[in-house]
């Protein structure tokens, strides 16, 4: 089955410097890959997501880029903010059709003022 | 929209008592999920369901764990009974098409 690897665990960086995290999946049938933020004791929530037949989705501060060949894709946050401070995970669709998702152990991103 | 409904927020019981959680999911959304959430992990896909048909529930444990959702809508995963490792939160989550669906705010539960 699908098994999505995520890195790294943790992450600080300097309000203003850009994040980067960093996923690996198994499936080469996979062709959906979501990213959500999920906010100290809240839910979950999509953030920016692409598809298998694009390379690069942007959108404002986000973006997303995705290498089919070696089955890796990456979130690039720029110009952080305090706000952006969460845990950040990434999901694989499984391959199967069944639209789940494999998700990532996830990365917790902390902004420094 | 309204989003994905849960109840409780939290609850705390004993080892080997019994526990039920609800989910109501996005009015229209044939998909639901339910996921569970270790503290520090990924949600980890426990059970899938198409309108009222199991589609995946092969990472269920089904010597404790149940779960059913009557008439393709409300949903109610059952924990019977609980181990201390089953203490996360329970995540229900919907979607209309294959494309990015939408979690409700959990049950946060405690064995003791």
């Amino acid at each position: 089955g699908e098994n999505v690897e995520q890195h790294p665990s943790t992450l600080s960086v300097q309000e203003g410097d850009s994040a980067v995290i960093k996923c690996t999946y198994s499936d080469s049938a996979s062709n959906y890959f979501p990213w959500y933020k999920q906010e100290l004791g809240k839910r979950p929530q999509l953030i920016i997501d692409i598809r298998s037949n694009v390379g690069e989705k942007k959108d404002q501060r986000i973006a997303v880029t995705l290498n089919k060949t070696a089955k890796h894709f990456s979130l690039h946050i720029t110009e952080t903010q305090p706000e952006d401070s969460a845990v950040y995970f990434c999901a694989a669709s499984d391959g199967t059709g069944t639209y789940k998702y494999i998700f990532g152990t996830g990365t917790r991103l902390k902004v420094l003022a | 929209e309204a989003g994905v409904a849960q109840s409780p927020r939290y609850k705390i019981i004993e080892k080997r008592q019994s526990v039920a959680f609800w989910c109501n999911p996005i009015s229209g959304h044939a998909t639901l999920y339910w996921y569970q959430q270790i503290l520090g992990q990924g949600p980890k896909l426990l059970i899938q369901f198409q309108n009222n048909g199991v589609v995946d529930d092969s990472q269920l444990p089904k010597d404790r764990f149940s779960a059913e959702r009557l008439k393709g809508v409300d949903s109610t995963l059952k924990i019977q009974p609980a181990k201390l490792e089953d203490s996360a939160v329970y995540l229900c989550a919907s979607s209309l098409e294959r494309y990015g669906y939408t979690f409700g705010s959990g049950t946060r539960l405690t064995v003791v």
